[in-house]
């Protein structure tokens, strides 16, 4: 069974730091590509990142390119999302998802909110 | 960028009855489109990809239509577990992902 876990989300205040991760199992990690789509309360889903299998290939939305660094390690079956100078709107609950173009299985999510 | 539009916004439904959501995009997708299901305080769930395929364990009640610009989520008999929001994204042109408002169907 495909199974994601999202961490590391929590409270920053706005020009902080956070770092998420997604713990995956019952899937061979190495050979899909992940993506992170997150959902601000209450609001519709957006898209923020994906990462190819061996990690050469990444992609931003615009409203995180050069804030925000998607990575993952194969050998710990874990997809990570650096979240740098996070603004206000960026709080949301993040996903973690496999695949990219049809995000086939999806994490609970975790919430990052961004306040002082 | 592709602009997805959702209508409409709010659907009330009778549980048995036919539900038909539908799923506009700004430029051509071809039937690189997928729905989704989310139920409150839950993630999203796959439903439909490539417009009308649908997902491992979908029932069949579940089905879409569609290409180019135009698509349609029907649900042929509203079960109770049926009510929730749902999404549909374009994979055509990417980056970005980009998914539409979302549609409400919600017990009449």
């Amino acid at each position: 069974e495909v199974q994601l876990l999202e961490s590391g989300g929590g409270l920053a205040q706005p020009g902080g730091s956070l770092r998420l991760s997604c713990a995956a199992s019952g899937f061979t990690f190495n050979t899909y590509a992940m993506t992170w789509v997150r959902q601000a309360p209450g609001q519709g889903l957006e898209w923020v990142s994906a990462i190819s299998g061996g990690g050469d290939s990444t992609y931003y939305a615009d409203s995180v390119k050069g804030r925000f660094t998607i990575s993952r390690d194969n050998s710990k079956n874990t997809l990570y999302l650096q979240m740098n100078s996070l603004r206000a709107e960026d709080t949301a609950v993040y996903y973690c998802a496999r695949d990219l173009s049809w995000p086939t299985n999806w994490g609970q999510g975790t919430l990052v909110t961004v306040s002082s | 960028e592709i602009v997805m539009t959702q209508s409409p916004p709010t659907l009330s439904v009778s549980p048995g009855e036919r539900a038909t959501l539908s799923c506009r995009a700004s430029q051509s997708v071809s039937s690189n489109l997928a729905w989704y299901q989310q139920k409150p305080g839950q993630a999203p769930r796959l439903l439909i990809y490539g417009a009308s395929t649908r997902a491992t364990g979908i029932p069949a009640r579940f089905s879409g239509s569609g290409s180019g610009t135009e698509f349609t989520l029907t649900i042929s008999s509203l079960q109770s577990e049926d009510f929730a929001v749902y999404y549909c994204q374009q994979y055509n042109n990417w980056p970005p992902l980009t998914f539409g408002g979302g549609t409400k169907v919600e017990i009449k």
